[in-house]
């Protein structure tokens, strides 16, 4: 089974900050990755699809990049709506979600 | 407006069998690949079920934690999937949310499962 660790495991940041979100498979995952967001209470949302395509109606402040087992969601100027828990998801063999990173405002 | 309702969660003995409803609307669900998620503090999230269109011959995947104890199917005439859990264990115990698309590109709000005696 493909493992997918999150890093940091928690992360406190400040308003219009430039905020990284890793994500590391165990084995190449070919890009089959996504990422959500799941705030207090709710049921998560999908961000970005095959690692760096926006989701239809998600701010262009949140991005996708990686490739092999390196992933990262990045958000450009975080604002006080985006404080959630981010998961990854890879697809590749087997569907498998990361432990989340939960993301806190400073 | 895309919406999906999950229904049917409650407690349930060890051993017991429950059956989750998920309707939907405002999308074309006869072609959507469907799927079961589910959540807990312990495990986290866990993909456990898909189940494709008739084109597929409705072709369905389970994760290995649930094989051959849960089902999943579906009703095109009524936009709904099911998931058929049978044999519950205490560790199924979740949050359980349905999902639309290949990339779970749509989520219900969930429905809670609590499995203990």
């Amino acid at each position: 089974d493909i493992q997918m660790t999150q890093s940091p495991p928690v992360l406190s940041a400040s308003v219009g900050d430039r905020v990284t979100l890793s994500c590391k498979a165990s084995q190449n995952i070919n890009k089959n990755l996504d990422w959500y967001q799941q705030k207090h209470g709710e049921a998560p949302k999908l961000l970005i699809y095959y690692t760096n395509n926006l989701q239809t109606g998600i701010p262009s402040r949140f991005s996708g990049s990686g490739s092999g087992t390196d992933y990262t969601l990045t958000i450009s100027s975080l604002q006080p709506e985006d404080v959630a828990t981010y998961y990854c998801y890879q697809y590749n063999s087997g569907y498998t979600f990361g432990a989340g990173t939960k993301l806190e405002l400073k | 407006e895309v919406q999906l309702m999950e229904t049917g969660g409650g407690l349930v003995q060890p051993g017991k069998s429950l059956k989750l409803t998920c309707a939907t609307s405002g999308f074309t669900f006869s072609t959507a690949w469907m799927n079961w998620v589910r959540q807990s503090p312990e495990k986290g999230l866990e993909w456990i079920a898909r189940i494709k269109p008739k084109s597929t011959n409705y072709a369905t995947e389970y994760a290995e934690s649930v094989k051959g104890r849960f089902t999943i199917s579906r009703d095109d005439s009524k936009s709904s999937i099911y998931l058929q859990m049978n044999s519950l264990k205490e560790e199924d115990t979740a949050t359980y949310y349905c999902t639309m698309g290949y990339n779970n590109y749509y989520w219900g709000q969930g429905v809670m499962v609590t499995v203990s005696s």
